[in-house]
């Protein structure tokens, strides 16, 4: 079964600065989708970005970008110039059929 | 403005009652799925469905049913709660192929004592 792990429980950026929140899956398909969604309090699931596995080029969405590795497995997630706002959950997903959810990061960004 | 709403928004009951989460979305979406969030364990998909009359599985689907009489409904029942499906219900939508967004409703908390 697809798996897909966010090692990172909690994560702290400072304002402004980059942070980075890491993602590994596992599995034997070679056609797939990734997505992060963002949860803030409001416990609104919203999508940040996606990226399909046959695509080579690395999505990007305004401040957020990806850093997709197929062999590795490895699906990161940038965030550049933090702002207060971008304090959250951020689940990473993999789909291929049924959708597979990471636990979680929680990112908390200071002023 | 469409969008994707669920029924109640808190619920508290006993353990052995049958339980009713509603769903509605008015994005005209074949696709819905319900998940439930518990702490560590992100997401987990509970049933889906990609269109009326058909039903699957998900990854945790004991204990839960769906039926999906229409485009715009699906219900998801408990069948006899237990304090293990004490959790936040996630309902969501999307049309089309599995790169499409799902649109996700607002959740419900559910306390089963």
């Amino acid at each position: 079964a697809q798996t897909v792990t966010q090692s990172q429980p909690e994560m702290s950026v400072q304002e402004a600065e980059t942070v980075t929140l890491s993602c590994t899956y596992d599995t034997s398909e070679s056609d797939y989708y990734l997505f992060w969604y963002k949860q803030p309090p409001s416990r609104q699931m919203i999508l940040v970005i996606r990226q399909e596995a046959y695509k080579q080029q690395n999505a990007t969405e305004n401040r957020f970008s990806v850093n997709f590795q197929k062999a590795a497995k490895s699906f990161s997630l940038k965030i550049s110039d933090s702002q207060l706002g971008d304090a959250a959950m951020y689940f990473c997903a993999y789909r291929s059929g049924d959708m597979r959810f990471g636990a979680g990061t929680r990112l908390t960004v200071k002023p | 403005d469409a969008e994707i709403t669920q029924s109640p928004r808190h619920k508290i009951t006993e353990t052995g009652r049958q339980v009713t989460l509603a769903c509605h979305q008015t994005w005209n979406h074949n696709n819905m799925f319900w998940y439930r969030q518990d702490l560590g364990h992100g997401l987990r998909l509970i049933h889906y469905s990609y269109g009326v009359q058909d039903t699957n599985k998900g990854e945790v689907s004991d204990g839960y049913s769906v039926s999906r009489s229409n485009t715009e409904d699906l219900p998801l029942t408990l069948e006899s709660a237990a304090s293990s499906q004490t959790s936040v219900y996630f309902c969501a939508s999307s049309e089309g192929d599995s790169y499409n967004e799902q649109f996700f409703g607002p959740g419900t908390r559910l306390t089963v004592l």
